[in-house]
């Protein structure tokens, strides 16, 4: 496809169940950056991958959250042993350049996560 | 941390009447700004990206205008539509996108 593409667009998660999220970034995007938006807040920066490298992942709110990219291309969101303030839609993103200055940055429709 | 603040939270707005919003942020560093629509379930639409202090953009019946000194952004929409309801974004794009709280507009038939 031609845009951002995340998978599953929604996903009910009972309590203590571990999740993965994809996002399919634009080919050839170098950067790929994943948000976090719980109801009424506005998305919350996650992680930044550039190509396979994982540079930023000060937003990750615990070590139950990892991010992959391995190929520089799909990027996985594994959150283990999900919690019920998990629940939130998350956001991929991804640029042609580097980082987020000076690109346009394109989305996805979002994952919508509910913990249960 | 960068603090990059939207107001109101929520809006309710009669069909065909006028409306605006309102994002700050630190005015020191800027680079640039970025509006964003957000419709439920879609993705995220980019509106403007505005760069220079005075900057005025207009797209239909949605414009924006931009503050650098004074560190605000305001988004205007002229005779709302029901199609128009839509969270609006506003996000400084250092490294990553550092995004607003969001203003939350839903137009009244």
């Amino acid at each position: 496809g031609a845009g951002v593409s995340q998978s599953p667009r929604y996903k009910v998660a009972k309590r203590g169940q571990d999740v993965a999220l994809r996002c399919d970034p634009i080919s050839g995007h170098v950067s790929l950056f994943w948000y976090q938006q719980a109801l009424g807040q506005g998305p919350e920066f996650l992680t930044y991958f550039q190509n396979e490298a994982q540079l930023d992942k000060s937003g990750l709110p615990s070590d139950r959250f990892f991010a992959e990219r391995p190929e520089g291309s799909v990027s996985t969101l594994k959150i283990q042993r999900t919690q019920q303030e998990d629940s939130a839609v998350y956001l991929c993103a991804s640029s042609f350049g580097e980082g987020a200055s000076g690109n346009t940055i394109y989305f996805g429709e979002g994952s919508w996560l509910t913990v249960v | 941390i960068l603090n990059v603040e939207q107001s109101p939270q929520s809006l309710h707005v009669q069909e065909g009447d006028s409306t605006n919003f309102t994002c700050s942020f630190p005015s020191s560093n800027f680079y640039a700004l970025h509006w964003y629509r957000w419709e439920t379930a879609k993705s995220p639409e980019a509106l403007f990206v505005m760069t220079l202090n005075g900057d005025e953009k207009k797209k239909g019946r949605i414009s924006a205008t931009l503050n650098t000194k004074e560190g605000y952004s305001y988004l205007y929409i002229k005779g709302s539509q029901p199609e128009d309801s839509a969270t609006y974004l506003c996000a400084l794009p250092n490294e990553k996108l550092t995004f607003g709280t969001g203003t939350r507009l839903t137009i009244i038939p």
